[in-house]
């Protein structure tokens, strides 16, 4: 079946550092990714589209210019958070659809763990 | 805009009882698709409905999808300690990207 693989898996960095996440679909390719941050215990919030070849588009309220996306290749979508500080510890997780429409099934990456110190 | 409700928050039965989780949304979908997250992990396909008053099942899994394509139910008959974990719905929205309900975290006592 399809897999998506995030790499990494867990991530601690020093405020004001920059941290780049990577999430590959290995055996489809996909135009459209989907960035979520989940606190603990609650739901998947959207923060952004991933459209290769074009610019993101960022939900209401998340900071475009803290939350870098790329979309270079039809496999490979990248997030940097940028000059993270400790309110940006969460569980970073991309999700891709598996078919050519954006609400089609969709296949999720392992997550990052992301803990600013 | 388009919001998916999801109820209830958190869940827990004794081993062997059954579990409903509901999903109501503000507009009609086209389909909608209901997630497991295992603690510690990350969301997993379990299903997608697509038709109006649709029922599908998978083993002790009941996934039902209204006839009016706004509200839809995942039901497990005889809980067991496998079946711990996060159920999320998810409607597509705009078909641009899914909406994912609030979930409900089950936990089973064994």
């Amino acid at each position: 079946g399809a897999v998506v693989s995030q790499h990494p898996s867990w991530v601690i960095c020093k405020s004001g550092t920059s941290v780049k996440i990577e999430c590959r679909s290995l055996d489809f390719q996909a135009t459209t990714m989907f960035w979520y941050r989940q606190f603990p215990k609650q739901s998947l919030m959207l923060m952004a589209t991933s459209n290769e070849g074009s610019k993101a588009t960022y939900e209401q309220g998340v900071e475009k210019d803290k939350f870098l996306i790329n979309h270079a290749s039809l496999t490979l979508s990248t997030l940097t958070v940028t000059s993270a500080h400790p309110e940006d510890s969460s569980f970073y997780i991309c999700s891709a659809p598996s078919g050519g429409s954006a609400s089609s099934k969709a296949f999720f990456g392992q997550g990052t763990r992301l803990t600013v110190v | 805009g388009q919001q998916v409700m999801q109820i209830p928050q958190y869940q827990h039965v004794q081993e062997g009882e059954d579990f409903t989780t509901y999903c109501n949304s503000s507009t009609t979908l086209s389909n909608i698709q209901w997630y497991k997250q295992r603690p510690g992990g990350h969301p997993v396909f379990l299903i997608q409905l697509v038709k109006s008053g649709e029922v599908k099942k998978q083993k002790r899994l009941t996934f039902q999808f209204g006839e009016a394509k706004k509200n839809s139910s995942l039901h497990i008959t005889a809980t067991q300690t496998t079946d711990v974990g996060t159920y999320f719905c998810a409607g597509p929205r705009n078909n641009n990207d899914m909406r994912f309900g609030a979930g409900t975290r089950l936990t089973v006592k064994p």
